[in-house]
């Protein structure tokens, strides 16, 4: 039974590139979040998502940052235009349906560098 | 809103000692849950601990247990018989029963040395 699958595991980008950040649950979890980490911090919620439906966005930043979770296929968090302030690592989290928080497990992250 | 903080940015201690990393908190909810996070270099989050607020016995997993207590809002870790792959960032968290997110302080890198 795989753990929740992140890839890739490093990303590089140029400030005003696109970024795509994907999370492939654990298998028979529902439920996915995505958390970023800037360095020396601790993880900071920014999205939660069902399939097909995003249930609470309240973390994310109002421009740029966009996240999805298809029918078919893994999360994908999605950053245009990125700048500096982008780079940090972020995580995944899958929990099975009705388990919150007390269910979570977490990805190995991806770590985002915009040079 | 719900805080956690983390007063202690860095610890140390000896293989074979114990140590108590601190946490506290702050939240107007009754029932909520608490939890302990490992993260080494890796960068991999592992779950060490998980309290739930309506519990008044305090968890324990191996060489690792929590104080609880939840009147004064506090939740430290204690980690037993230290050993060198206990060297982590370790991040305390709350997590409410109402929405799913985890709140995480801004954790104690802990170093354990021989």
């Amino acid at each position: 039974n795989a753990g929740v699958m992140q890839n890739p595991r490093h990303l590089v980008r140029r400030r005003g590139q696109e970024a795509r950040l994907r999370c492939s649950p654990m298998k028979g979890h529902s439920h996915v979040y995505w958390y970023r980490q800037l360095p020396e911090e601790g993880l900071k919620f920014m999205v939660y998502l069902q399939k097909e439906n995003i249930i609470d966005e309240s973390g994310m930043p109002k421009e740029r940052f966009s996240a999805e979770f298809p029918k078919e296929g893994p999360s994908i968090l999605r950053i245009q235009q990125v700048v500096r302030g982008d780079s940090a690592a972020y995580f995944c989290a899958s929990s099975p349906s009705g388990q919150g928080a007390a269910g979570y497990t977490f990805g190995s992250g991806t770590r985002l560098t915009v040079v | 809103a719900q805080t956690v903080t983390q007063s202690q940015p860095e610890m140390s201690v000896q293989e074979a000692e114990t140590v108590t990393l601190s946490c506290t908190y702050d939240t107007s909810e009754n029932n909520y849950y608490l939890f302990w996070y490992k993260q080494p270099p890796s960068r991999q989050m592992i779950l060490v601990i998980r309290q739930e607020a309506y519990k008044q016995q305090n968890a324990t997993e191996n060489r690792f247990s929590v104080n609880f207590q939840k009147a004064a809002k506090s939740f430290s870790l204690k980690i037993s018989d230290s050993q060198l792959g206990d060297t982590a960032m370790y991040f305390c968290a709350f997590g409410s029963y109402n929405t799913d997110k985890l709140i995480f302080g801004t954790g104690t890198r802990l170093q354990v040395f021989p």
